[in-house]
């Protein structure tokens, strides 16, 4: 069975500031990570993910993450965060098989104040 | 290309009733997945569905259900709600699987 864990439930940070949010997973079998943004009343919006290969991977907004196979986390970054990333913020993972299903964290909140 | 469409975004049912949820997805995409958002328990996989066939399922009562058309186009249906069923219903498509996959705006659903 696959879960993931997200070590913080909330998190604030002043504007400009870095922010790190944390997320371990535990699997028996090879996986794929992501992490999701979503904003009020809205869908997922997939900030970025790992499938193979490097193991910094770059998203969208400025936002990366460094999958750790031996200490099994998938850490998100930013180096200097805006109003505008106050949301809630999901690590997934997936069996890197072929299956749609997604297992995710319980979500972190990132309070960004001015 | 227009992305995944959930309808309809907001649903208010009464409890005993039966509800349907429609997820289309992104042209080509054979591959929908639900999942269930609540406060307390954070986001739960419901069921996948792949060229018309459930490919995954997850731990929910009989009551939860789906099928998939030839077109992709999904559908799931709660039987008899409970009060507990209130939630943010999210579909999300993809052509093989979670590797690529983009969710809708979610169908929020509120039993009285």
């Amino acid at each position: 069975a696959q879960s993931v864990t997200q070590l913080d439930s909330q998190v604030p940070v002043f504007e400009e500031a870095p922010v790190e949010l944390r997320c371990n997973y535990s699997s028996s079998v090879s996986v794929y990570l992501f992490w999701y943004v979503q904003y009020p009343n809205q869908g997922l919006q997939l900030l970025l993910k790992y499938l193979s290969g490097s193991t910094l991977v770059k998203g969208i907004n400025g936002f990366e993450a460094e999958f750790n196979k031996s200490q099994t986390s998938f850490h998100l970054r930013k180096p200097s965060v805006h109003i505008s990333d106050t949301a809630e913020y999901f690590c997934a993972v997936s069996s890197s098989g072929n299956t749609g299903k997604l297992i995710f964290g319980q979500g972190t909140t990132l309070q960004v104040k001015p | 290309k227009a992305g995944v469409t959930q309808t309809p975004r907001y649903l208010i049912k009464t409890r005993g009733q039966q509800v349907t949820l429609s997820c289309s997805p992104i042209s080509g995409h054979r591959s929908v997945s639900w999942y269930q958002q609540t406060p307390g328990q954070g986001l739960q996989f419901l069921f996948e569905y792949f060229s018309e066939t459930q490919r995954n399922k997850g731990n929910f009562p009989g009551r939860f259900s789906g099928r998939q058309f030839s077109n992709s186009r999904s559908e799931m249906n709660v039987s008899t709600l409970e009060l507990g069923d209130s939630a943010l219903y999210l579909c999300a498509s993809s052509f093989t699987g979670a590797a690529e996959a983009f969710f809708g705006q979610g169908t929020r659903l509120t039993v009285v």
